[in-house]
Formats: structure tokens, C-alpha cells, sequence
């Protein structure tokens, strides 16, 4: 079946640190790659998706690269701010359905 | 409103009564999901609507869940004889398209806690 595994949290940082989420994957065929954020008091929103091997998501500073390859889709920003604080969810939708599958959620936590 | 509205945001029941979950979507979008999402665990999908009818219900756990969507806008996601089991944040989603292509928005949840 479907499924994704992403990186257990919690996660901490300082303002303007580095910040990965790994992300993989397990899908037949060549499924849609979805990263969603739930910002504390708000409902899931889209934050960036990928929808072919070798396609990049970026939104807001953060970017994710589909690896076919190594069937992994990581987060990344290279200087995060406490608004980044939020729940991080890796997700996929097979190839021409609708049914988002997701990972477990990271929650980030950016210090001043 | 704009975005997907959800009521109750928060309910308290106890065993064995029945619970309605009502989803305002965003208006004109003709796909609409329902989510539930256990504590510490990713989202998970129970029914799709495509307009008024139910094109996906796999995702329902048993039969003491139902969900309609009479008039292609409004749903309400309907548990029976409501079990501990049950407690968990209820997440609907409406989209003018499928997953695949488009965006789905999300509303805030509605709480759900069986006594």
C-alpha cells in the first residue's frame, strides 16, 4: 500500500538555523508528493508539492526535491524564523487519485 | 466566511450516544473529504464527495459511521453509538479538484472526546 515516514519530533531550533525534515516514501507508480503545515490554532494548509521525479516544491523559503531514486521528498529551509514554528506533515496522493496518505507530523519549535 | 468553517469545534460526549459533525466548504468547490486525525498521528482519509454523492466511502471504520452531503455544499459526518475509540480530531477538506492536481483546503477540525 501507500505510506509515508517522516522524521519524529519534536524538533527545536535557534532563529535563522538550518532546518530538514526527512521524508519517505512508499508508493506504486509515481504518486504526488504534498508537503502540509498546521500552524498552531489553524487548519492544514498546502504548503508546497512536487509532481514528477527530479520536480522542486518551494514556498515560503522552504524547498523539497522528489527523488525518485531514493523515493524521499525532505523539507528544507536554510534560515528559519519563529513564525516557521508549526506541525509539518509529509504527504502523497497516487498517480491520478485523490486520497492524500500522511506521515505522522514533525512539530518544529523555533526559539528567539 | 472564506475558508472551511467546522461545528462543533470541540465535543464532549459519552458513550454510546450520537455525534453530527457539520462541514461548511468553500464555496464552489465540488470535492469534499473528511479526514480523522488520532492524537500523534497523521490525517486520515475516511469519504470523498464529488458534488452530492458519496464517490469514495473505503476509508469509514464500520458501519455506525455515515456522512452526506445532500445538496453538493454542506456535509455532516454522523457517528452512532459513539465508542472511546472514536475520540480523535475530525478534519474536513473541499477542493475544486482531486488531491492529485489541486489543493485541498482545510478546515480547523472538530474535536470529538467520548467519555
Amino acid at each position: 500500500g501507500n505510506s509515508v515516514t517522516q522524521m519524529e519530533g519534536p524538533v527545536t531550533l535557534s532563529e535563522e538555523a538550518f532546518l530538514t525534515i526527512n521524508c519517505t516514501y512508499t508508493a506504486t507508480g509515481y504518486p504526488s508528493l504534498f508537503w502540509y503545515v498546521q500552524y498552531p490554532g489553524e487548519g492544514l494548509q498546502l504548503l508546497l508539492k512536487a509532481t514528477k521525479a527530479d520536480d522542486k516544491g518551494s514556498n515560503k523559503g522552504f524547498e523539497a526535491t522528489y527523488r525518485k531514486e531514493t523515493t524521499s521528498f525532505h523539507l528544507e529551509k536554510g534560515s528559519v524564523q519563529v513564525s516557521d514554528s508549526a506541525v509539518y506533515f509529509c504527504a502523497l496522493t497516487p498517480f491520478n487519485d485523490y486520497k492524500l496518505s500522511f506521515g505522522a507530523g514533525t512539530t518544529v519549535t523555533v526559539r528567539a | 466566511g472564506a475558508g472551511v468553517s467546522q461545528t462543533p469545534s470541540n465535543k464532549v460526549t459519552e458513550k454510546g450516544k450520537y455525534v453530527e459533525l457539520r462541514c461548511d466548504p468553500i464555496s464552489g468547490h465540488t470535492a469534499l473529504y473528511w479526514y480523522r486525525q488520532s492524537l500523534g498521528q497523521g490525517p486520515e482519509f475516511l469519504i470523498y464527495f464529488q458534488g452530492t454523492g458519496a464517490a469514495d466511502d473505503s476509508g469509514l471504520p464500520n458501519d455506525r459511521f455515515f456522512a452526506v452531503r445532500p445538496e453538493g455544499s454542506v456535509s455532516t459526518l454522523k457517528i452512532q453509538r459513539t465508542e472511546r475509540g472514536d475520540s480523535a480530531v475530525y478534519l474536513c477538506a473541499s477542493s475544486l479538484g482531486s488531491a492529485n492536481t489541486g489543493e485541498l483546503f482545510f478546515g480547523e477540525g472538530s474535536r470529538l472526546t467520548v467519555l
